[in-house]
């Protein structure tokens, strides 16, 4: 079975408003990452958080990791129509950069 | 600076037949994987590598292999292809563990 899960699976808003995505993940973790896919192309890394650290920002977004609850979020603030794409968590453990992703939150954005 | 380059990007094959996907990447990273991404599943990790020489199993591991015999090449091979095994599938690779990976374009792969 696969270590994270999105939520929601899907969302749609308005251009400029926030969008918060939600990924829960199963076991302990060295690091939790973020990654962008515009449908049929590859991923892209967007942040990537350690275990130690509890907020990270880059940009317009803004992702926290909450180690008791083995959660994260992903905000995008002042949503784009350019944003609309799949996000998907991914976390690795154990070392030695086996990352595994979750099912990922397809977000589309309406101008 | 080409980054990741997976070949072919599109492949059609009959049950039964082997082939290999073909991975390069021109960043000297020390890791690379490989994943399948199949609707509703997000992606699943096949095999990884953390240097030349070394591989280990991911979470779908049967039906392929893989080696590392230098820094730049990943080939997965597909020993006697299933329908089962018709997804997309990247491949990507990272220079240690405090950056993320960069993906290829992906191969897409139908088994009829």
């Amino acid at each position: 079975s696969q270590q994270g899960e999105e939520d929601p699976q899907a969302l749609s808003i308005q251009e400029g408003e926030n969008a918060t995505m939600n990924c829960s993940y199963k076991t302990s973790i060295n690091n939790l990452q973020w990654y962008r896919q515009n449908s049929g192309r590859g991923l892209v890394h967007l942040i990537l958080i350690r275990s130690n650290e509890r907020e990270k920002h880059s940009g317009r977004l803004r992702v926290t990791l909450d180690t008791s609850k083995k959660s994260s979020s992903l905000l995008i603030t002042a949503s784009r129509a350019a944003d609309t794409a799949s996000y998907f968590c991914a976390t690795e453990k154990g070392g030695y950069q086996k990352v595994t992703f979750g099912t990922g939150t397809k977000l589309q954005v309406i101008p | 600076n080409a980054g990741v380059t997976q070949t072919p990007k599109f492949q059609v094959l009959k049950t039964g037949q082997s082939m290999t996907l073909q991975c390069a990447q021109d960043m000297n990273h020390e890791y690379m994987s490989w994943y399948r991404q199949d609707p509703g599943m997000g992606l699943r990790l096949i095999h990884y590598s953390v240097g030349a020489g070394i591989t280990d199993q991911g979470e779908v591991p049967n039906g392929y292999n893989v080696s590392r015999s230098t820094t730049e090449d990943f080939p997965l091979r597909l020993l006697s292809a299933a329908p089962s095994q018709t997804s997309v599938y990247f491949c990507a690779s990272s220079s240690d563990r405090s950056y993320g990976y960069t993906f290829g374009s992906g191969t897409r792969l139908t088994v009829v």
